[in-house]
């Protein structure tokens, strides 16, 4: 059974930092594209962020280019955001999402973790 | 960016009813696009991808068309466990785009 799951959320201050993690298990890990999803409270949906097999493409929406770096290792399953320079806006739970094979839309989602930026 | 614009933002329906949300980009995009369904506290499901194939375990009920700038999502015969919000999402280029979402609810 394909299943991702998130953690690392929290609390934390405009300014700060904090590192998502995502497990990924029931698949090839290496064989995918992955991606972090968010959505604010109570909004619509917003891609954050896209990474290749091998972790040599990156691809960041704009709002986060400069403050947060997605990662995997592949050797652990696992994929990371790192989120650095935190703002309120930022404010969402955050999803890790499998690529749905060759498009670029996601097929697997894990159940997000909620990261809430405030003084 | 391309920006992807859900009408309506909301509405009404009964069970059994046909239902139809409507999705345009703000560019061609040609049939990159997906749609999701999501229930409050869960994480969004795929309903369909293409613009028109059915994501494996997704009911025959749900059907998408379209191509270029307007696309729909159909639900031919709603069910109680459809009742839920449906984005569609873009992915011709990056940023990846999702529409503002749809809310279905019960009349």
């Amino acid at each position: 059974e394909v299943q991702v799951v998130e953690s690392g959320g929290g609390l934390v201050q405009p300014g700060g930092s904090l590192r998502l993690s995502c497990a990924a298990s029931g698949f090839t890990f290496s064989n995918y594209w992955m991606s972090w999803v968010r959505q604010a409270p109570g909004k619509g949906l917003e891609w954050v962020a896209n990474i290749n097999h091998g972790g040599s493409e990156k691809y960041y929406v704009d709002s986060v280019k400069g403050r947060f770096t997605i990662s995997r290792d592949n050797t652990k399953n696992s994929l990371y955001l790192q989120m650095n320079s935190l703002r309120a806006e930022d404010t969402a739970v955050y999803y890790c999402a499998r690529r749905n094979g060759g498009y670029d839309s996601f097929d697997y989602w894990g159940q997000g973790t909620l990261v809430t930026v405030s003084s | 960016a391309i920006r992807m614009t859900q009408s309506p933002s909301s509405f009404s329906a009964s069970t059994g009813d046909r239902v139809t949300i409507t999705c345009r980009a703000s560019q061609d995009i040609s049939s990159y696009l997906a749609w999701y369904q999501q229930k409050p506290g869960k994480a969004p499901k795929l309903l369909i991808y293409a613009a028109s194939t059915l994501q494996s375990g997704v009911p025959s009920r749900f059907s998408g068309s379209g191509s270029g700038t307007d696309f729909s999502l159909t639900i031919s015969c709603l069910q109680s466990e459809d009742f839920a919000t449906y984005y569609c999402q873009q992915y011709y280029s990056y940023p990846l785009t999702f529409g503002g979402g749809t809310k279905v609810e019960i009349k």
